[in-house]
């Protein structure tokens, strides 16, 4: 098992700009689910992607988009950037069921100043 | 709505000594629950999880898990503390749609020795 792997592991943007951040779930998992940790709080569930398609959205604005490519592996993407999206980005990746539990990644550290 | 508190934010042990972290949810039929541990700059790993049947639950590193449905409670257990256990601990529950877990905000341990 090759794990997750998040790319790239920290990431300094601009207010204003785009980012982009890439994961590869783990080997056998077809879904992906991305969360925001901001500092001192717990994982906010950001969207899930089952088979390419979006399969359920937490309360991020549309500036928050995903995609999963067919391989699995997936992208964030975040428009517009704030100061309050600095965060620690998680990928997680599961067997297609959440009541397996997740893998996670290692994360992406995006600061926005 | 279903949420996961924490009442710990931190909590100090000795190394050696036995440890019980307390998690409390609040969901409409039996949930899927579980534990995480995030360590300094790391993704979440996952402990052990509780779906039904035993309410007492083994996870790996030695840790322990106790559902208790009259308390609306799953707190996490282990009888002695290593240094290396120092860390942020999870408790989460997945949410009734199936497609996100969600999370408290963590308890943060330190192990003194």
């Amino acid at each position: 098992e090759t794990g997750v792997t998040q790319s790239p592991t920290h990431l300094i943007k601009t207010r204003g700009q785009q980012v982009t951040l890439r994961c590869s779930s783990q080997s056998g998992h077809n879904t992906v689910s991305w969360y925001q940790q901001a500092l001192g709080q717990g994982p906010q569930f950001i969207f899930q992607y089952y088979r390419e398609e979006e399969n359920g959205r937490g309360n991020f604005p549309p500036r928050f988009s995903g995609l999963q490519f067919p391989n699995y592996s997936s992208e964030l993407n975040v428009n517009a950037l704030l100061l309050g999206d600095s965060a620690l980005y998680l990928c997680a990746s599961s067997p297609g069921t959440v009541i397996s539990g997740y893998t996670f990644g290692s994360g992406t550290r995006l600061t926005v100043v | 709505a279903q949420s996961v508190t924490q009442p710990d934010i931190h909590i100090t042990v000795s190394e050696g000594a036995s440890l019980e972290l307390r998690c409390n949810y609040s969901y409409g039929a039996t949930p899927y629950l579980f534990w995480y541990v995030q360590s300094p700059g790391q993704g979440l790993q996952l402990l052990l999880k509780y779906f039904s049947g035993d309410t007492l639950v083994q996870g790996i590193k030695g840790f322990e898990a106790e559902f208790k449905r009259s308390q609306s409670s799953f707190n996490l257990r282990k009888p002695s503390v290593h240094w290396s256990d120092a860390a942020e601990y999870f408790c989460a529950v997945e949410d009734t749609g199936g497609f996100k877990t969600i999370f408290g905000a963590g308890t943060r341990l330190f192990v003194k020795a």
